[in-house]
């Protein structure tokens, strides 16, 4: 059982390029959502989906887009990166509200 | 809007010295408060969930509780491998974003043996 797989793990990116940070889970949860940690800051919520179809904006979405086409898969992309956008990322999904979210291992991002 | 303080920020332990972290809340109706582990360069692992005060929960030298203004989680003997950063977030009740979590900015614990 992988759990929450996040690619990739580490990402240089220079100032105005685009990526795409994956994600996907394998325990057909409904709930799933992005989060960005920095230091001092704790974590912060980026984007969500509480089901295929349906996404929203979480704490922090500036620059950042989402779709969820799939129940299993939820990437987040970065339009333009800037180097306030350098983070950690974490990708997270639960099985309905209420419950505990099961974390992917991350991807640190640096943009230069 | 809802608010998370863990204290201390970081917190030094010899082995079996037996301690507790603190998490204090504002929240507008607590659906949940949520107890994570996290390891460098790992993603927070779940320990517990607590949904009401005067819950607790316990696993291993590990124990929850919870009042109406804060959690905490005492650490009973731990052990070098206890060492990590622990993680505190709430859900609330009004809440409509998902399982959104509100974190506070956690609480780095270091046991030398």
């Amino acid at each position: 059982n992988a759990g929450v797989t996040q690619t990739p793990k580490f990402q240089v990116l220079k100032t105005g390029q685009s990526m795409t940070l994956q994600c996907a889970q394998d325990m057909n949860h409904e709930y799933m959502s992005w989060y960005r940690q920095d230091p001092g800051m704790g974590l912060r919520l980026i984007h969500y989906s509480v089901g295929a179809g349906i996404t929203d904006q979480g704490e922090v979405p500036n620059g950042y887009n989402v779709s969820r086409s799939t129940t299993e898969d939820f990437p987040l992309r970065l339009l333009s990166a800037a180097p306030s956008q350098t983070s950690v990322y974490f990708c997270a999904s639960s099985y309905v509200t209420n419950t505990e979210a099961f974390f992917g291992q991350g991807t640190r991002l640096t943009v230069v | 809007e809802d608010q998370v303080t863990q204290s201390p920020e970081a917190l030094r332990l010899q082995e079996g010295e037996s301690s507790s972290l603190n998490c204090s809340y504002t929240v507008s109706g607590l659906r949940g408060l949520f107890w994570y582990r996290q390891d460098p360069g790992k993603g927070p692992e779940f320990l517990f969930t607590l949904y009401s005060a005067g819950e607790e929960k316990e696993k291993e030298r590990l124990k929850a509780t919870l009042t109406k203004k804060e959690s905490f989680l005492h650490i009973t003997a731990p052990k070098p491998e206890d060492s990590a950063t622990y993680l505190c977030a709430v859900q609330a009740m009004t809440n409509n974003a998902g399982n959104m979590l509100t974190f506070g900015g956690g609480t780095r614990l270091m046991v030398k043996p």
